[in-house]
């Protein structure tokens, strides 16, 4: 099946640093990709929507300014976390659509635990 | 109310119990639906869709009602492996929304 990669898997950072994640898809172009964040015991919540070569579409509250998301090529998306503070804690994880602006098939990195202390 | 509700559980059940998981929906128009399950810690992973005619994939059962917008998933003959949080998924046919999981426990 379709491979999705996350790095880092896990990050620890101080307050006010800039934390990037990648996402890729190993195995097949990914026209579309999906960034989520998820606090304990929640539901995953979209953040974000990333087409290729075009600007992400932010979900309401989400703030644009805060997580920029690149996705330059079909293959991998990136989100940077700028000037993360404690309360940005949480488990992001990004999915990969194999079919164009499907939100149908996704596959899910194996996400990234980021700590801000 | 929430797009897609689900029973947090815990559900403890002990090896060999069947049990059932439903999950409602606001969205009249939503077009696809799924099952996925969550370790711990872990990314969610695609279960099984559902289908308006029901499905069945080993123990699993999934069903359909659009009329009571719910979804259900049965599992038969629980084993120990099947310990984790399960997450109803609606596509409204512009996004995918999560419910917040229903957490199962199969004990020995």
């Amino acid at each position: 099946g379709a491979v999705v990669s996350q790095h880092p898997s896990w990050v620890i950072c101080k307050s006010g640093t800039s934390v990037k994640i990648e996402c890729r898809s190993l195995d097949f172009q990914a026209t579309t990709m999906f960034w989520y964040r998820q606090f304990p015991k929640q539901s995953l919540m979209l953040m974000a929507t990333s087409n290729e070569g075009s600007k992400a579409t932010y979900e309401q509250g989400v703030e644009k300014d805060k997580f920029l998301i690149n996705h330059a090529s079909l293959t991998l998306s990136t989100l940077t976390v700028t000037s993360a503070h404690p309360e940005d804690s949480s488990f992001y994880i990004c999915s990969a659509a194999a079919i164009p602006a499907s939100t149908d098939t996704q596959y899910f990195g194996p996400g990234t635990r980021l700590t801000v202390l | 109310r929430k797009e897609v509700e689900q029973d947090p559980g815990p559900f403890n059940v002990p090896e060999g119990a069947t049990v059932a998981f439903n999950c409602t929906y606001s969205n009249s128009a939503s077009q696809s639906f799924f099952w996925y399950r969550q370790d711990c810690r872990k990314e969610p992973k695609l279960l099984m869709s559902v289908y308006s005619s029901g499905n069945e994939d080993g123990r699993f059962t999934a069903q359909l009602n659009r009329a009571s917008q719910y979804i259900s998933l049965l599992i038969r003959d629980s084993k120990l492996s099947d310990s984790a949080t399960y997450l109803c998924v609606v596509n409204t046919g512009f996004k995918t929304i999560f419910g917040a999981g229903t957490r199962l426990f199969v004990k020995a």
